[in-house]
């Protein structure tokens, strides 16, 4: 079955350091988003993307984070200087398309430690 | 925006038995309601839809039922097994483009 790929699983990282996440999404989905974890709490929306733009962003999602697909394949989460509240589970996901039934298929995620 | 609520203690039950979940929305009635299985350091997977104007809906072992009325929906999983013990997720589309989720209920299963 298609899924979506993660790198790298584990990530540590100094504050105040740039960090890039990166993600496959499933080949024919259109939808890539970005969530995240913090250790104990709710799996929280970053970002929603299509067509080479953002849909929606939440609040989190602040001028440190930015996104990209910089090929065919690859969906990236930058963030540009890294602070200890960072620190969580990210989490990519995809879709076909964006109908009120879509579901979502999620990575495994990377673990973001930041010292 | 929807604020989903689920209930945060953990539940327990023994193999076998019925485990229930509840999830709880506040604003709008959302035209479907999805459920997710997330196991530790994973990421969430989908396992059940309903549409707001159907009242149950069933996979397997699992069923999903939903009262617009209570803003509620409920998940069961009959016949539950040790490998059923994960947290359980609650999510509705948001008013744009984010699935948003409940903060889980996790279920332990013991033999």
């Amino acid at each position: 079955e298609p899924e979506v790929t993660q790198t790298p699983s584990h990530q540590v990282t100094q504050m105040g350091q740039e960090v890039i996440l990166r993600c496959v999404p499933i080949s024919n989905h259109l939808y890539f988003y970005w969530y995240r974890q913090i250790l104990g709490q709710k799996v929280e929306f970053l970002v929603s993307f299509y067509n080479n733009e953002i849909s929606e962003k939440s609040e989190i999602f602040d001028d440190q984070f930015s996104v990209e697909r910089p090929d065919g394949s690859n969906f990236t989460l930058k963030i540009r200087s890294t602070k200890l509240e960072d620190s969580a589970m990210y989490f990519c996901a995809s879709s076909e398309a964006w109908e009120a039934n879509e579901k979502l298929f999620f990575g495994s995620g990377t673990q973001l430690s930041v010292l | 925006s929807q604020k989903i609520e689920q209930n945060s203690e953990a539940l327990n039950i023994q193999e076998g038995k019925t485990a229930t979940l509840t999830c709880n929305y506040t604003n709008y009635s959302p035209a479907y309601l999805q459920w997710y299985r997330q196991d530790p350091g994973r990421g969430p997977v989908f396992l059940l839809l309903i549409r707001e104007n159907e009242k149950e809906k069933r996979k397997e072992r699992l069923k999903v039922t939903f009262d617009t009325t209570l803003k509620q929906s409920l998940f069961h999983i009959t016949a539950s097994q040790p490998a059923d013990s994960a947290t359980y997720l609650c999510a509705v589309w948001d008013s744009g483009y984010a699935l948003n989720f409940g903060k889980g209920t996790s279920l332990l299963v013991t033999p």
